[in-house]
């Protein structure tokens, strides 16, 4: 079964407006929530992160929200630029998974200039 | 380096042959994972060592998986037996406790079983 689900496969924004990614999730016991940028050729990296205990994450231009009721998170980059197109994805641990990550399918985005 | 690496970054395998993927982890970074990233999807778990000790193996799809970090810091995947099956991209990631901090992943090693 898919625990982490991302449903868009792609999605296509203007430089300077915002990109808006979204990530569900159906095992409640995840605590832990990630999201990962990944070129083409390269591992993913790193992007921001939110626990459990907390709705909203900001670091610079990227935003991550999280909505425990309706088990949802999203990624807002604000303005995008050409450089963050890229794969992103989301991931998710804790629970009976322990240290390890469940990612979802990814998103590609594209900026346009 | 300062980041993971992997190697080879390229492995072309005839059907039934064996391979051996090397991670070399972040120096200091005690947690260690395995992951493969089939075409189109995300990454899938496939082990996790803390330092030498492999605490979960539960996501190596089949008794043709082996894993090993002897010295708890240098990890080798081992694949016996490969299949068509088995062509995916092969990550490793370290993290300096447990994943619940960053992961720092490789490039990954992509193989093609022919």
């Amino acid at each position: 079964d898919q625990q982490v689900k991302q449903n868009s496969p792609s999605l296509s924004v203007q430089e300077g407006r915002i990109s808006i990614l979204n990530c569900d999730y159906t095992n409640s016991m995840f605590d832990y929530f990630l999201w990962y940028k990944k070129y083409p050729a390269e591992g993913p990296t790193f992007l921001i992160s939110i626990s459990s205990i907390k709705d909203k994450n900001e670091d610079g231009r990227f935003t991550v929200f999280l909505n425990k009721s309706a088990k949802h998170l999203s990624l807002h980059i604000v303005p995008s630029q050409p450089g963050d197109s890229a794969v992103y994805f989301c991931a998710a641990s804790g629970g009976t998974s322990g240290s390890r990550l469940t990612f979802g399918e990814g998103t590609q985005l594209t900026v346009n200039p | 380096g300062a980041g993971v690496s992997q190697s080879p970054r390229y492995k072309v395998a005839k059907r039934g042959q064996d391979v051996a993927l090397r991670c070399d982890p972040i120096s200091g970074h005690v947690s260690l994972f395995w992951y493969q990233q089939a075409l189109g999807q995300g990454p899938e778990f496939l082990t996790y060592f803390q330092n030498e000790a492999q605490l979960d193996k539960s996501g190596l799809p089949s008794d043709r998986f082996f894993a090993e970090r002897p010295e708890g810091s240098v990890s080798t995947l081992k694949i016996q037996r490969t299949q068509q099956e088995d062509s995916a991209v092969y990550l490793c990631a370290s993290s300096f406790i447990r994943a619940n901090t960053e992961a720092f992943f490789g490039q990954g090693t992509r193989l093609t079983v022919v």
